[in-house]
């Protein structure tokens, strides 16, 4: 069964402090692994597509990388701004649906 | 580009009233579309898939009588909660994915937060 298991659940950061956030995967397939922002109240905002393993993608002081049993978001220097949920969720080959995780929720404090 | 536009953005109503939710994919088109409901701090679920112009897919367990999906144009899609009950009260969010190709990520609509009194 395909499982998508996030960690930590929470994670508070001083401002400057970076970090990594950590998603494990079980999918036969993988089509591609994604990576989301959410704010309270919103629906999910897209950050990136990991398709193969060794694959990284950057925005800002945000990285994204994939091995093939999970994928790393890794905030450099994190701001305020950066506070939110953050998704990660898988697609198995052949199929239109996404798996997400539980998120994990960031907070970082001036 | 990629913007999803739900409408609604929040519905207070009574029980036993049915809920038309909107989503349009406002600058692609999206031969598929997803719904999905969160319960607070709890992730994402999917509902069911949208397709134009065939019947949606239901995940196990999601009432098809209960949650009626109409996809008529590659632009909107619509969520009718019928007869709802305190138990739908939830957020639902729509995505959207843009048409040819599987590999392009969902896009998401902002949401609707459906409760019943």
């Amino acid at each position: 069964e395909d499982q998508v298991t996030q960690s930590p659940e929470a994670l508070r950061l001083q401002e400057g402090e970076s970090s990594s956030l950590n998603c494990s995967y079980t999918v036969s397939g993988l089509r591609g692994l994604f990576w989301y922002r959410q704010d309270p109240g919103k629906g999910p905002e897209f950050l990136f597509t990991l398709y193969s393993a060794g694959e990284e993608k950057e925005k800002e002081r945000l990285k994204a990388t994939l091995t093939k049993k999970e994928s790393f978001l890794h905030i450099t220097a994190p701001k305020p701004e950066d506070s939110a949920t953050y998704l990660c969720a898988v697609q198995r080959g052949g199929y239109n649906k996404l798996i997400f995780g539980a998120g994990t929720r960031l907070a970082v404090h001036p | 580009g990629a913007v999803v536009s739900q409408h609604p953005s929040w519905v207070i109503c009574k029980s036993g009233t049915s809920v038309k939710i909107e989503c349009r994919s406002l600058d692609f088109q999206a031969t598929t579309m997803f719904w999905y409901r969160q319960f607070p701090k709890q992730s994402l679920m999917l509902m069911a898939t949208s397709n134009e112009g065939s019947k949606a897919t239901y995940e196990q367990g999601v009432e098809k009588d209960k949650f009626l999906i109409n996809h008529a144009s590659l632009t909107l899609s619509t969520l009718t909660v019928t007869s709802a009950h305190p138990e739908d009260s939830s957020f639902y969010i729509c995505s959207a994915r843009a048409l040819g190709d599987v590999n392009q990520p969902q896009h998401f609509g902002d949401g609707t937060r459906l409760s019943i009194l």
